[in-house]
């Protein structure tokens, strides 16, 4: 059983396109998290939500839209592609807000061309 | 907010020896240390974790240290193996931002035979 489970796993898309990226976590944890990794393996936290609510909200461009429909789901949207947006997005999960102990989904590689 | 540094960027030991990558925080508030391995196209997994109340924890051929005063916290594998070889990031945590961890840059240890 995979615990945090992102799909697709990997996404080739134009520049100008709208795409979206699903995340599930079977762990029954409170929240979710989406992170970005560039091309350096820099990890970058985008957008965490608790309970279905937005606690996070980092410096990302308003293309970025994360929704989440229940605690066990957080997806992303992302609008009118960038070629500066190709990159690996993960999805985490955590017990709640106080617990530091993520889960990561195995990524989505995001490429724009 | 807060800022990781980790080195070095890469590190290559042979088989048998010991690997030992450090970070520092700037955040003196900072009380949550994870870190976690990447191998391959996978996500990130904690391997260890250690609070500010605590000076050293280790699991195994794992052991991470902290020095709160120093703002310093390093990673330590003794009698390394192939399957060590990964992508190793450490991360920090403030208090009173809701589990919000900021990576370290990555290290990528090679264990060569």
């Amino acid at each position: 059983d995979t615990a945090v489970s992102q799909t697709p796993k990997y996404l080739v898309t134009q520049m100008g396109n709208d795409k979206s990226i699903k995340c599930e976590q079977n762990l029954g944890h409170d929240t979710m998290y989406w992170y970005k990794q560039d091309s350096k393996k820099f990890l970058k936290i985008m957008f965490s939500y608790n309970n279905k609510e937005l606690i996070i909200n980092e410096t990302v461009p308003n293309r970025f839209s994360p929704k989440s429909p229940d605690k066990a789901h957080l997806n992303l949207h992302i609008n009118s592609l960038e070629l500066g947006d190709s990159a690996v997005y993960f999805c985490a999960s955590s017990q709640d807000v106080r617990s530091y102990g993520y889960t990561f989904g195995s990524g989505t590689r995001l490429t724009v061309v | 907010g807060e800022n990781v540094e980790q080195h070095p960027s890469t590190l290559s030991v042979q088989e048998g020896d010991s690997a030992v990558i450090k970070c520092t925080y700037s955040d003196s508030a900072s009380n949550y240390f994870p870190w976690y391995k990447q191998e391959l196209g996978k996500g990130p997994q904690l391997i260890i974790d250690i609070r500010s109340n605590v000076g050293e924890k280790k699991d195994q051929r794992i052991a991470v240290t902290l020095n709160k005063t120093a703002k310093h916290f390093s990673l330590h594998i003794t009698e390394t193996q192939p399957e060590d070889s990964a992508v190793y990031f450490c991360a920090a945590s403030p208090t009173g931002t809701a589990s919000k961890l900021t990576f370290g840059t990555g290290t990528r240890l090679q264990v060569t035979l």
